[in-house]
């Protein structure tokens, strides 16, 4: 068990549907990343917040958003809903911002279905 | 042409084989080297990382970075079948905050 939880565990809804997902991370992680894994993509690296605060952007679509909350869990907001946004959901924490070798632990991920 | 190639297998060896994986990169500034372990339905873990170019071993696992060929592997000496799941490079330059990761090579060990 990394110590990220992240819920739900899956989720199945139809286009156009908007959806949340949730992150905590683990103990005293102040960061917080959301990867999309699909694939034909792998995983793609889509947001990272650092203690409340966005901190690097990566391949996150105008119809995503994320936020990070003072208790430091994340959500992940993803609105018009597409068939191609099916696809493995992971929410990741490091102790700090990411730099050099620092680990990443990741949670299990939320399965997003949409039909 | 993706930033991190790796070849997406799948890759069948028997128990006690050398299972050999690889990327390769095009950003010559990465500087840092990881490989994450992702079992089914789990996400990645870290395996190991190196700083640059050389290698690094832990147990039945060695790491090597040949940054001048921008080549990097991972060897997984007397695999077991616990061994059986997908490997994922990644990368990160020295001051990315973004992790840059390859698509994974499913690896599967036979009893």
């Amino acid at each position: 068990d990394s110590g990220v939880t992240q819920t739900p565990k899956h989720l199945i809804t139809a286009t156009g549907q908007r959806v949340t997902l949730r992150c905590s991370p683990r103990s005293g992680d102040l960061s917080v990343y959301w990867y999309q894994q699909s694939l034909d993509q792998g995983l793609q690296f889509l947001i990272q917040y650092y203690n409340g605060e966005e901190r690097a952007k990566g391949n996150i679509l105008e119809r995503f958003s994320a936020q990070q909350f003072p208790d430091l869990h994340s959500e992940l907001n993803l609105s018009s809903l597409e068939l191609g946004d099916s696809a493995l959901y992971f929410c990741a924490s490091s102790v700090s911002g990411g730099w050099a070798n620092e680990k990443l632990f990741f949670g299990s991920g939320t399965q997003l279905s949409v039909l | 042409q993706k930033e991190v190639e790796q070849d997406p297998g799948p890759l069948s060896v028997p128990e006690g084989a050398i299972v050999s994986l690889n990327c390769t990169y095009s950003n010559s500034a990465f500087q840092y080297f990881m490989w994450y372990r992702q079992y089914s339905r789990k996400g990645p873990e870290l395996l190991m990382y190196t700083y640059s170019s050389g290698n690094k071993e832990d147990g039945r696992f060695t790491a090597q970075v040949d940054k001048s060929s921008k080549y990097i592997s991972l060897f997984i000496r007397d695999s077991q079948p616990s061994d059986s799941a997908t490997y994922l490079c990644a990368m990160r330059g020295l001051n990315d905050y973004k992790l840059s990761f390859g698509a994974g090579t499913t690896v599967t060990v036979r009893a």
